[in-house]
């Protein structure tokens, strides 16, 4: 079965200040691995997502996430934090194989930024 | 604009009472989804269905039902065996496409008092 394993529920960094918000996942098969946000009382919106075509992934928003198979790790990385990057941060991950299957979240990571 | 809609936003109902949560899209997507969110324990999935008339249980089924009868339409049903159903819910959809992402759509609060 699938996991990813998010460490730290709630990271606190300055303003200014590299984020790096930790995902480490479990899979039988290579995995498509993805980060999500969400703002209070909203839905999730993507924020990049890794499909084996390179292993440094940018997404939305300045962030970005490496993948890395011997560490089977999967950590999002933004190297300036913006008071608007207050959020959670999910990963999550999906099997490789099959069609529509149902992604697997973490716990998440609330992320705030001190001024 | 192509999207998921999620009504009502906020939904107060009396413990006993069936509720159903209604989930719209209209993105042409086949496969669709429901995930329930409490505090620190992230998305756990109720229900998916990866087409019309079909559907699978979660990991937490149990309390819920689907149905889905048209391709834009997935309601979930929380029933009164649902021990615990004050939470937010979520429901998403993703396409054919490989890989596809989750689109989701902007939750229910559900609380039962």
């Amino acid at each position: 079965a699938q996991s990813v394993t998010q460490l730290g529920s709630h990271v606190s960094v300055s303003e200014g200040a590299l984020v790096l918000l930790r995902c480490n996942y479990s899979s039988s098969v290579p995995p498509y691995l993805f980060w999500y946000v969400q703002y209070p009382n909203q839905g999730l919106q993507l924020l990049l997502k890794y499909t084996s075509a390179a292993t440094l992934v940018k997404g939305i928003n300045g962030f970005e996430a490496e993948f890395k198979k011997s560490e089977t790790s999967f950590h999002l990385t933004k190297p300036s934090a913006h008071m608007s990057d207050a959020a959670e941060y999910f990963c999550a991950v999906t099997r490789r194989l099959r069609r529509n299957t149902p992604l697997v979240f973490g716990k998440g990571t609330r992320l705030s930024v001190i001024a | 604009d192509g999207g998921i809609t999620q009504s009502p936003k906020y939904l107060f109902r009396k413990e006993g009472q069936n509720v159903t949560l209604s989930c719209e899209q209209n993105l042409n997507h086949d496969a669709m989804y429901w995930y329930r969110q409490d505090p620190g324990q992230g998305l756990r999935l109720i229900y998916y269905s990866q087409i019309v008339n079909d559907f699978q249980k979660g990991d937490i089924a149990e309390g819920y039902s689907v149905s889905r009868e048209k391709k834009e339409s997935f309601p979930l049903t929380v029933t009164s065996a649902q021990k615990n159903p004050t939470a937010f819910y979520l429901c998403a959809s993703s396409s054919q496409t490989f890989p596809a992402e989750a689109f989701f759509g902007q939750g229910t609060r559900l609380t039962v008092v």
